[in-house]
């Protein structure tokens, strides 16, 4: 069947480090990637989409990596701040038009200063 | 910028009752999904709906039954409410790009 892994553990680092979150997916050929950030109580929020052909997707200090081979997709965030600290959502799409997407369950990410 | 809104930040229900959870969206957006969200389970896709009258069923559709009247609005129906569907439960909107832009969301607590 098919699954999305992401860190049930949360990830604790230091004011200014760079934070890396993983997404792996097992019997999938995803057509694209996305990555939500969600805050306690609240809805996810949409930050970086990754197409099967690319290989890597930047937007300000947020970096995405897709590697299809591998079937994992990397999140960083560089220069990372206690505003950054929030669960980290990765979502998958078999295909774009009308397709759903199937989310993982999320990685929390807490930054201390 | 996308504003999806649902009608209720917390509610509470006795069991066996008629829920409706209501979504509105203001970008006139095709597409229209409900989840819930549980600890430990992440976010579950309950229906969704391509266009104004279209449901489609979810991963999870038991329980629940969905309206699409008008375009802006999605509710989500739960004939007679359980202590099992004591949830988080999040709307969200797409056009014609992939990117899912999402309500607050409702904490539902069946009692």
């Amino acid at each position: 069947s098919q699954k999305i892994e992401q860190n049930s553990e949360a990830l604790n680092i230091q004011e200014g480090k760079t934070a890396t979150l993983t997404c792996n997916y097992t019997n999938y050929s995803p057509a694209y990637l996305q990555w939500y950030r969600q805050d306690p109580g609240r809805g996810p929020v949409f930050l970086l989409l990754i197409r099967e052909n690319e290989k890597e997707k930047r937007k300000e200090r947020l970096k995405v990596t897709f590697d299809t081979t591998l079937k994992q997709s990397l999140f960083h965030i560089t220069a990372s701040q206690p505003a950054d600290s929030a669960t980290y959502l990765c979502a998958l799409s078999l295909n774009s038009g009308y397709s759903t997407l199937t989310f993982g369950k999320g990685t929390m990410l807490l930054v201390s200063p | 910028d996308v504003k999806v809104t649902q009608s209720s930040r917390y509610l509470v229900k006795r069991t066996g009752e008629k829920v409706f959870l209501e979504c509105v969206q203001d970008m006139d957006h095709e597409n229209m999904f409900w989840y819930r969200q549980d600890p430990g389970l992440g976010l579950r896709l309950i229906y969704f709906s391509y266009d104004v009258k279209m449901k489609e069923k979810g991963d999870i559709p038991e329980g629940y039954s969905v309206s699409r009247e008008k375009k802006e609005r999605f509710s989500l129906i739960l004939e007679s409410a359980s202590t099992n569907q004591t949830s988080m439960y999040l709307c969200a909107s797409r056009g014609y790009q992939e990117t899912q832009y999402f309500g607050p969301g409702t904490r539902l607590l069946v009692l």
